[in-house]
């Protein structure tokens, strides 16, 4: 069965680092999204991208997120300067197009921010 | 502003015995409604959606949600839970833009089984 999958699955940084989070979705999927969860709290929505440009965004990503598919196969997620607040699970999902469509999710990344 | 909300944080039931979650939502809309479950080290796995139709649906490891529009309400329920079904379970509204859905989470629920 096709699934998302993310690496690495824990990465510790440090403050003012510059890190990237690699996802692989599906392969027939087109629409492509970040989400966090903050230990203890709920996961939120980060941005969603589709043909190449972003979708959707929310209010955390700002300037220091950016996103990318360098190629057929990778979607990235990167943060240009850690922060503390900024450790946190990342989840990344896929689907197919269509708002029925369900979004697969990976294991997620564990970033860890000293 | 869509949200969702999931009253209990932690429910301990014994194997055997029957569950239900709670889900509250609010969505200006007809709601796409999602739930899924998370164990320990894994990612979200959906477990049912509800978007129009039928309001009770069915979904994968004998699971099923009602759909009550006059309560805004969407629980989770099984009839016998077994100790395999010890994970987080997590509502979400689906806000529709263009062809996509960006799912709103609730807090999460952790389910612990009893032998």
């Amino acid at each position: 069965e096709p699934e998302v999958t993310q690496t690495p699955s824990h990465q510790v940084t440090q403050m003012g680092q510059e890190v990237i989070l690699r996802c692989v979705p599906i392969s027939n999927h087109l629409y492509f999204y970040w989400y966090r969860q903050i230990l203890g709290q709920k996961v939120e929505f980060l941005v969603s991208f589709y043909n190449n440009e972003i979708s959707e965004k929310s209010e955390i990503f700002d300037d220091q997120f950016s996103v990318e598919r360098p190629d057929g196969s990778n979607f990235t997620l990167k943060i240009r300067s850690t922060k503390l607040e900024d450790s946190a699970m990342y989840f990344c999902a896929s689907s197919a197009v269509g708002p029925g469509n369900e979004q697969f999710f990976g294991p997620g990344t564990r970033l860890t921010v000293l | 502003a869509q949200s969702v909300t999931q009253p209990d944080i932690h429910i301990t039931v014994s194997e055997g015995a029957s569950l239900e979650l709670r889900c509250n939502y609010s969505y200006g809309a007809t709601p796409y409604l999602f739930w899924y479950v998370q164990s320990p080290g894994q990612g979200l796995q959906l477990l049912l959606k509800y978007f129009s139709g039928d309001t009770l649906v069915q979904g994968i490891k004998g699971f099923e949600a009602e759909f009550k529009r006059s309560q805004s309400s969407f629980n989770l329920r099984k009839p016998s839970v077994h100790w395999s079904d010890a994970a987080e379970y997590f509502c979400a509204v689906g806000s529709i833009s263009g062809g996509y859905n960006k799912l709103i989470f609730g807090a999460g629920t952790r389910l612990a089984v009893h032998p």
